[in-house]
């Protein structure tokens, strides 16, 4: 089956720096998401990409499509306390009978040291 | 628009028992999935309707599971003769085909099978 390796595994960063994390799959991908995950809280989105090679800001984030389609980044700019959880990339893929299924990464835990 | 909504938010059961959980998905989106997710993994597509139509199972979904959306509204997903490697997060999402199919999340339903 499809698998997305999304690195790194965790980050301990202090308040104010940049986060760049990224996902790679040796799969093509319609759409990638992006998502981050409170402890006991569903996945919240972040970011949509559509097409290959899009670049999209919402706030301090910012994600890109890679050309290939088989590959996403996201940057987090001058991180805050808020920031601290679980990010999560997917990939979206047309599939079947049209089940657009989602394939998440293993996530990437971001810790922010105040 | 309060979102995807899942009800209950934990449920704590024995072994053996049946539980069913309640998905109410964003109005007007017709695409809703189930996932699944474990301590340290990403979610796990389920299963996905149509409207009121299954169109896709994953091979996670056991015999012991049945999801139904009767009238292409909400949806239940119902878990018989729980075992302990039941214990996991059960996830609803909503989508609309129009849009983009952008997927998005509940909060999630805790299942802990002692």
């Amino acid at each position: 089956g499809q698998q997305l390796n999304q690195s790194p595994q965790s980050m301990f960063i202090q308040e104010g720096e940049d986060v760049s994390m990224n996902c790679t799959s040796s799969s093509i991908f319609n759409t990638w998401l992006w998502y981050k995950q409170d402890p006991g809280e569903g996945p919240v989105l972040l970011i949509a990409l559509y097409k290959a090679g899009e670049l999209t800001s919402n706030g301090r984030l910012t994600a890109q499509f890679g050309i290939t389609r088989k590959d996403s980044f996201l940057n987090i700019s001058a991180s805050i306390p808020s920031d601290v959880g679980i990010y999560f990339c997917a990939g979206q893929t047309y599939s079947g009978a049209g089940s657009y299924q989602l394939t998440f990464g293993k996530g990437t835990k971001l810790s922010v040291i105040p | 628009d309060t979102g995807v909504s899942q009800d209950p938010r934990h449920k704590i059961t024995k072994r053996g028992q049946n539980v069913t959980f309640r998905c109410d998905p964003i109005s007007e989106h017709n695409r809703l999935y189930w996932y699944r997710q474990t301590l340290g993994q990403g979610p796990e597509f389920l299963t996905y309707f149509q409207n009121e139509a299954q169109l896709e199972k994953s091979r996670l979904l056991s015999d012991r599971f049945s999801a139904e959306r009767p009238k292409g509204s909400f949806s239940t997903l119902e878990i018989q003769r729980t075992e302990q490697g039941d214990s996991a997060m059960y996830l609803c999402a909503s989508s609309l085909l129009n849009t983009g199919n952008t997927i998005y999340f509940g909060e999630g339903s805790w299942l802990t099978v002692v």
